[in-house]
């Protein structure tokens, strides 16, 4: 069965400081990856997606961006983290494009910028 | 303008009752619509997705409902457990790559 890991679960970073979120999904090959944020009261928000290796989209303009080294790996990164790059992260998978195919989220990452 | 709405944004019910979520959208062509489950601090789980063709759909003690013609969506709950605290997503989406348009979710707590 398909299993997706997130980590770390939470993070609390100072203002200026880089970051790096995992994200790696098993047992199936090629899938579409996706970055989340989720913030209070509001719908979650695409920031990134991959269809393959060193293949990433941006859905918004933003201080962080996305890599996918491996077919079953994306890391959301930033090199100088904002007050308002705190959320909830959330990376998803899916068979093909999330609009037709059922869409997995990992556990989720909080961060906290100070 | 695409757009997903819940009502209500929270609930409190009593452990055993049931309890019925809605959900409007103005999603325009229309693929599929979703229901997802977040407990608080973890990653949503899907519970249901429905198709144009579909107006009903079960899992369990969850059954979701869609009129594709007044753009409406529930989520029905039967019999609700404490482990049902958590909030509700309603997902609708259009044709297309990624087209999925969250709404913003009902807070559910169930209390004993």
């Amino acid at each position: 069965s398909q299993t997706i890991h997130q980590w770390p679960a939470t993070l609390v970073q100072p203002v200026g400081s880089p970051l790096s979120l995992e994200c790696t999904v098993e047992g199936t090959s090629n899938p579409n990856l996706y970055w989340y944020r989720q913030a209070a009261g509001r719908g979650l928000q695409l920031l990134f997606y991959s269809v393959g290796i060193g293949q990433i989209s941006s859905e918004v303009p933003q201080n962080l961006s996305a890599s996918r080294p491996q077919d079953r790996q994306f890391i959301l990164s930033s090199k100088k983290l904002l007050l308002s790059d705190s959320g909830f992260y959330l990376c998803a998978w899916s068979t093909g494009w999330a609009g037709a195919n059922v869409l997995t989220f990992g556990a989720g990452s909080r961060l906290t910028v100070l | 303008k695409n757009q997903v709405e819940q009502s209500p944004q929270s609930l409190i019910i009593l452990e055993g009752k049931n309890c019925t979520l809605q959900c409007n959208y103005t999603v325009s062509p229309f693929s599929n619509l979703r229901w997802y489950k977040q407990d608080t601090g973890r990653g949503p789980v899907s519970l249901t997705i429905m198709t144009f063709s579909e107006n009903t759909k079960s899992n369990g003690r969850y059954t979701a409902t869609l009129d594709a013609d007044t753009k409406q969506s529930s989520l029905h709950i039967t019999a609700s457990q404490l482990s049902d605290s958590a909030s509700y997503i309603c997902v609708v989406s259009a044709p297309g790559a990624n087209n999925l348009f969250f709404g913003t979710g009902t807070r559910l707590t169930v209390i004993p």
